[in-house]
């Protein structure tokens, strides 16, 4: 089992940025497909983003509505995850989770984006 | 994209009752070279996160109580919990993770009547 410690979150201004932070325990990180996951309140889960592991490129997807906006990143050096969120909309206030696999076996606590004038 | 519904929104089981819930696929979630169902079930209490409960439909994750039960295939699916008990009383959703994006059915809540 991998721990999940997410950090970052906070109060931005709509049209503001904010960078997302996931630190993992053990040794599995780099060879895991990892997620991030929202969920704004009241609502039921909803997947943003996924990077996969270098062994099979690296290469990442996107939900539709952060697309061009939101940027999955990963350093395995320091077993991290990141998400980059631009242009920040009141849409975008959530819960966010980083999750681990196809699977979501393992997930954080969450850390609270809220996008508020 | 694959649209995930699930029945009913909420339901009430009396404790030691038997509780089901229906989610339904869009389109197969059956991938034909490996006869997988891509679905997954989660449990959410409140204050935490997601926990998986099933995989590949039915596939048990270890630690989760033998009173849980995934089942179907192709576009449609069940949990059951056969008797119900007071630590059960969560939102439980499913999931699809055939294709991109992945996709979560709205939840279902369960109650104690």
């Amino acid at each position: 089992e991998v721990q999940l410690v997410e950090s970052g979150g906070g109060l931005v201004k709509p049209g503001g940025s904010l960078r997302l932070s996931c630190t993992a325990s053990g040794s599995t990180f780099s060879n895991a497909y990892m997620n991030w996951v929202r969920q704004a309140p009241g609502k039921g889960p909803e997947w943003v983003a996924r990077i996969r592991n270098k062994a099979d490129g690296g290469t990442t997807d996107y939900a539709a509505p952060v697309k061009g906006r939101f940027t999955i990143s990963r350093d395995d050096s320091k077993n991290t995850l990141y998400l980059q969120m631009n242009s920040l909309t009141t849409e975008d206030t959530a819960v966010y989770y980083c999750a681990t696999g196809n699977l979501f076996e393992d997930w954080g606590q969450g850390t609270l984006v809220t996008v508020s004038s | 994209d694959i649209v995930m519904t699930q029945s009913p929104d909420s339901l009430a089981v009396s404790l030691g009752e038997r509780a089901t819930i229906n989610c339904k696929s869009s389109q197969s979630v059956l991938y034909s070279s490996n006869n997988k169902n891509y679905l997954g079930w989660y449990q959410q209490k409140p204050g935490q996160p997601p926990k998986l409960l099933f995989y590949w439909a039915s596939i048990r994750e270890s630690g989760v109580p033998d009173r849980f039960t995934g089942s179907g295939s192709g576009t449609d699916f069940t949990l059951t919990i056969s008797s119900l008990q007071a630590e059960d009383v969560a939102v439980y959703y499913c999931q699809q993770f055939y294709s991109t994006p992945l996709t979560f059915g709205p939840g279902t809540k369960v109650e104690i009547k």
